[in-house]
């Protein structure tokens, strides 16, 4: 998973609790994305890094913040969870802006976090 | 119209049989085109990758791009039982553009043996 670790892997929680998801990642790429991943949505994303202290809001990004203190973590907090958040939370990494100008910077991705939400 | 639409499938084929999962597109400002192969609950990883119209081979896998079309496809050759997953197709700008990845929903491939 290229470098790319997520935790937790799993995580139940109730309706109501704060909950904060961690990609860390080893190679020192400087963009870095939260993606969902749902049934008949696919993946959307939530909200990506350019830099350190440097975020901004993807498609989906109501009900979540980001944090990134360091170039290596990428932080998701569900300041209140709800049912609805309730999906597969995937972090990537890439060296360019959207990772998709050449094969070498395009996005890669960790092996994710399922969350239940009851 | 989505930016980017898959059919979802599932597509089952026997061992052996040629796949053709393809993405239409909307945007024609898409230049970089990429395929990505996700097992179940698993990461997707990077496939293919093709820049602007034409045909990327990799072993068993063609990629092709169209651009005239805005149609993209990947055909995998004599699969393989360990070639079950879902199959995201991505697509990006180039430069200067809006270059965040847009992806497909998947299509589930089953190869039965």
């Amino acid at each position: 998973d290229a470098g790319i670790t997520q935790s937790p892997r799993h995580k139940v929680t109730e309706t109501g609790t704060p909950v904060t998801l961690r990609c860390h990642q080893t190679e020192n790429h400087r963009y870095m994305y939260w993606y969902r991943q749902d049934p008949g949505h696919g993946l959307r994303l939530i909200h990506y890094s350019y830099g350190v202290k440097d975020t901004d809001k993807g498609e989906v990004s109501d009900g979540y913040s980001v944090s990134r203190s360091k170039t290596e973590d990428f932080l998701l907090t569900l300041e209140s969870a709800t049912s609805s958040q309730t999906s597969v939370y995937f972090c990537a990494i890439s060296d360019s802006p959207g990772g998709g100008s050449s094969v070498r910077e395009t996005q890669y991705f960790g092996p994710g976090t399922r969350l239940l939400v009851l | 119209q989505k930016e980017v639409e898959q059919d979802p499938g599932p597509l089952s084929v026997p061992e052996g049989a040629i796949v053709s999962l393809n993405c239409t597109y909307s945007n024609s400002a898409f230049q970089y085109f990429m395929w990505y192969r996700q097992y179940s609950r698993k990461g997707p990883e990077l496939l293919m990758y093709t820049y602007s119209s034409g045909n990327k081979e990799d072993g068993r896998f063609t990629a092709q791009v169209d651009k005239s079309s805005k149609y993209i496809s990947l055909f995998i050759r004599d699969s393989q039982p360990s070639d079950s997953a879902t199959y995201l197709c991505a697509m990006s700008q180039a430069q200067g553009g809006s270059e965040k990845l847009v992806f497909g929903k998947g299509t589930k491939l089953t190869v039965n043996p």
